[in-house]
């Protein structure tokens, strides 16, 4: 079954550790996205990806680093989790179409609290 | 520029109320528009979506249909469920575009 998933869902880290949200998809969508979530629910695009070895910075400056070595697979790294960091983050994916609209698809998200 | 502005919530109805959400937006192409809902815990699902002016689009009793000559998107339901509690966001994408551009969300709670 096609779909796209995030490990772990609940994280609890304390500061200054190195953590990697995992995110892979099995569409075999190009594009993939990161956002992070704040409590009032808005959602800021902090990284995407047009395809493999293509990496971006977002419209939310984030300390976080990505990386896209497989088209499946976006992991998120943060090299030193701080309190600030905690949120809710969500992955999508979505395939380049020549005509159309292109729907995005949400992964379950994770959940990060930095103590 | 290109923005989603929807109503602000929190929203709170009871059972078989019937339910709007405000949603506008600003484009500067040919946006194709989308409502997402986000149950409590979980990431965002496709609701519904409608890529051209005058398209309705619907699913699960929910209603929306693209205006362009008012530039709205607005969510409807005639009789909301208490299962219908969660965030609704509403996007825009356009076609040549490589992004998403959501609203702020607008939290629903239908009580019994």
């Amino acid at each position: 079954e096609a779909d796209i998933y995030q490990t772990p869902r609940y994280l609890v880290i304390g500061t200054g550790k190195k953590i990697t949200l995992e995110c892979s998809q099995t569409m075999g969508h190009d594009k993939m996205y990161w956002y992070q979530q704040d409590p009032g629910m808005e959602l800021h695009l902090i990284h995407y990806s047009y395809g493999v070895n293509s990496t971006e910075k977002g419209d939310l400056s984030s300390e976080s680093t990505v990386s896209r070595i497989r088209t499946e697979h976006f992991p998120l790294t943060l090299e030193s989790a701080r309190p600030s960091h905690t949120s809710q983050y969500l992955c999508a994916s979505s395939e380049t179409r020549v005509q159309g609209y292109n729907e995005q698809f949400f992964g379950p998200g994770t959940r990060l609290t930095v103590l | 520029g290109n923005s989603v502005t929807q109503m602000e919530g929190p929203v709170t109805l009871s059972e078989e109320a019937f339910l709007t959400i405000n949603c506008t937006y600003t484009a500067t192409g040919y946006p194709s528009l989308f409502w997402y809902v986000q149950y409590p815990g979980e990431g965002l699902q496709l609701l519904l979506k409608a890529t051209k002016a005058d398209d309705k689009g619907s699913n699960k009793g929910f209603e929306a249909t693209y205006r362009k000559e008012t530039t709205s998107f607005h969510l409807e339901k005639g009789s909301v469920q208490v299962s219908d509690s969660a965030v609704y966001f509403c996007a825009l994408s356009l076609n040549t575009g490589n992004q998403f551009y959501f609203g702020t969300g607008t939290s629903l709670t239908v009580i019994p």
